[in-house]
C-alpha cells in the first residue's frame, strides 16, 4: 500500500493570506489528485497532475508535481472564505487499475 | 466527467439491520469504485465493483459485510449488512473512466446505526 501523508492537518487563516498544504509519499505515482470537499458533499476534483514537475493553475490556486512524481503541493493565493473545506489528496499507481490512496486531508478555514 | 446519483443520501437504521445504497451513473463508466469516510477524515477504498463478477475487496473489508453489485456499466449497489453502531459513516461511490484522469464521487451516504 502506497501511503499518502498529508500536512498539515488543519489550517485556520484570515481572508486574504496565502496557505499551501503539501501531499508526500515514499512511492511514486502516475497520478496525482487534489479534492475539496463541503459538509455533506462528495469530493470534488480540483485538478490532475500527472507529468513530474508539472505545475498547474486554477484561478487563486497552484497545483505542483514533485518531479519524481512523489509529492505534490497546493497553494491557495489570497485566500476566501469560499475556500474553506476538507482539502484532499489522491495517488493513482501504475498498476491501480483505477484505485486511489488517499491522503489523510487537510481541514482549511478561512475566516473574514 | 460523469454525474453520479447516489442514494439515500442518508438514513438512520437499527442494528442487525441491513441497508443498501445504489449509486446511479450518467454514462458508462470503466471503472466504480465504493469508499467509506468518518466525518472530517479522509477516504478508505471497500472494493472495487466489477461489472458481471464479484467485486474486489481490500484489506478488512469483507463480501458477507459489504455485498456489492454491479449489473451493468452505469449502477452499483453496496450491502451494509448486520449493521452496528461501528458502522456508522459516510459511504461514497466513485466513476472512472479510462483516458479521464478524473474520478467523480458521488454525493455521498450518511449512515447513522443506532
Amino acid at each position: 500500500t502506497q501511503l499518502l501523508e498529508q500536512s498539515p492537518q488543519f489550517l485556520s487563516i484570515q481572508e486574504g493570506e496565502n496557505l499551501t498544504v503539501y501531499c508526500n509519499s515514499s512511492s511514486v505515482f502516475s497520478s496525482l489528485q487534489w479534492y475539496r470537499q463541503e459538509p455533506g458533499e462528495g469530493p470534488v476534483l480540483l485538478v490532475t497532475v500527472v507529468t513530474g514537475g508539472e505545475v498547474k493553475k486554477l484561478k487563486r490556486l497552484t497545483f505542483q508535481f514533485g518531479d519524481a512524481r512523489k509529492d505534490s503541493s497546493l497553494h491557495i493565493t489570497a485566500a476566501q472564505p469560499g475556500d474553506t473545506g476538507l482539502y484532499l489528496c489522491a495517488g493513482a499507481a501504475t498498476d491501480s487499475w483505477g484505485k486511489l490512496q488517499f491522503g489523510a486531508g487537510t481541514q482549511v478555514v478561512v475566516t473574514p | 466527467s460523469a454525474v453520479i446519483s447516489q442514494k439515500p443520501s442518508r438514513d438512520i437504521c437499527q442494528r442487525g439491520t441491513s441497508l443498501t445504497i445504489q449509486c446511479q451513473v450518467d454514462s458508462q463508466v470503466t471503472m466504480m469504485f465504493w469508499y467509506r469516510q468518518q466525518p472530517g477524515q479522509s477516504l478508505t477504498l471497500i472494493a472495487t465493483a466489477n461489472q458481471g463478477s464479484e467485486a474486489t475487496y481490500e484489506s478488512g473489508f469483507v463480501i458477507d459485510k459489504f455485498p456489492i453489485s454491479r449489473p451493468n456499466l452505469t449502477f452499483s449497489t453496496l450491502t451494509v449488512s448486520n449493521m452496528s453502531p461501528e458502522d456508522s459513516s459516510i459511504y461514497l461511490c466513485s466513476a472512472y473512466s479510462t483516458g479521464d484522469y478524473g474520478y467523480t464521487f458521488g454525493s455521498g451516504t450518511r449512515l447513522t446505526v443506532v
